[in-house]
């Protein structure tokens, strides 16, 4: 079956260390592989784009890395903030076998704590 | 401020009511979405309008009923919910609905709905 994983349980940092999350999938062939930031009562807020022939993509403190041959992607916040703590969804883009347009499909999102 | 902005920001209904969840953009998109979210679970794709043509209706019941006059507003009208739909509604738009930067997203605040 068709699979997106995230972290479930919160990720709990100290400010000033790296944070990674982590986006696997199964059964899913993304063109590309999106990036959100959710907090509490407020809808996502696109972040960070990756395609499938990149292997890294940068944005100031942000890194974003995707593995095909793995089909993971890594996120990573340097120099973490407690201004960074919030829940971050990944989200496949899907390009259609057959016409229609992409789709993305979300994944449950990891909630991230970044202590003072 | 993401351009899109959803009303009412807070709903709460019986099982017999009808009412209607209203999202503009002022972004110039030309795709509007409607996504589900419940706690702990992924977002879920509802409908699609591209152009203002209905692409998507991800298997959604017929109490949920969509409506898109212009690309600017969506509507989504609510008759005889049931107590399992109380979720956060998210409204979405994109500059379209097929090429890669294109499909990026930009979220409303969304509607809390509960269903009493």
């Amino acid at each position: 079956s068709q699979k997106i994983e995230q972290n479930s349980e919160a990720l709990n940092i100290q400010e000033g260390k790296t944070a990674t999350l982590t986006c696997n999938y199964t059964n899913y062939s993304p063109a590309y592989l999106q990036w959100y930031r959710q907090d509490p009562g407020r809808g996502p807020v696109f972040l960070l784009l990756i395609r499938e022939n990149e292997k890294e993509k940068r944005k100031e403190r942000l890194k974003v890395t995707f593995d095909t041959t793995l089909k993971q992607s890594l996120f990573h916040i340097t120099a973490s903030q407690p201004a960074d703590s919030a829940t971050y969804l990944c989200a496949l883009d899907m390009v259609p076998f057959s016409g229609g347009y992409n789709k993305l499909i979300f994944g449950a999102g990891t909630r991230l704590a970044v202590h003072p | 401020e993401t351009g899109v902005t959803q009303t009412p920001r807070h709903l709460v209904m019986g099982m017999t009511n009808k009412k209607s969840l209203k999202c503009e953009q002022h972004l110039g998109h030309n795709a509007m979405y409607w996504y589900k979210q419940s706690a702990k679970k992924p977002l879920e794709l509802m409908f699609v309008y591209n152009f203002k043509e209905q692409t998507e209706n991800n298997s959604v019941p017929s109490r949920f009923s969509p409506e898109c006059p212009n690309s600017s507003h969506l509507f989504l009208h609510l008759h005889t919910l049931q107590p399992e739909d109380s979720a956060l509604y998210l409204c979405a738009s994109s500059q379209g609905a097929g090429q890669a930067m294109k499909n990026i997203q930009y979220f409303g605040a969304g509607t809390r709905l509960s269903v009493l």
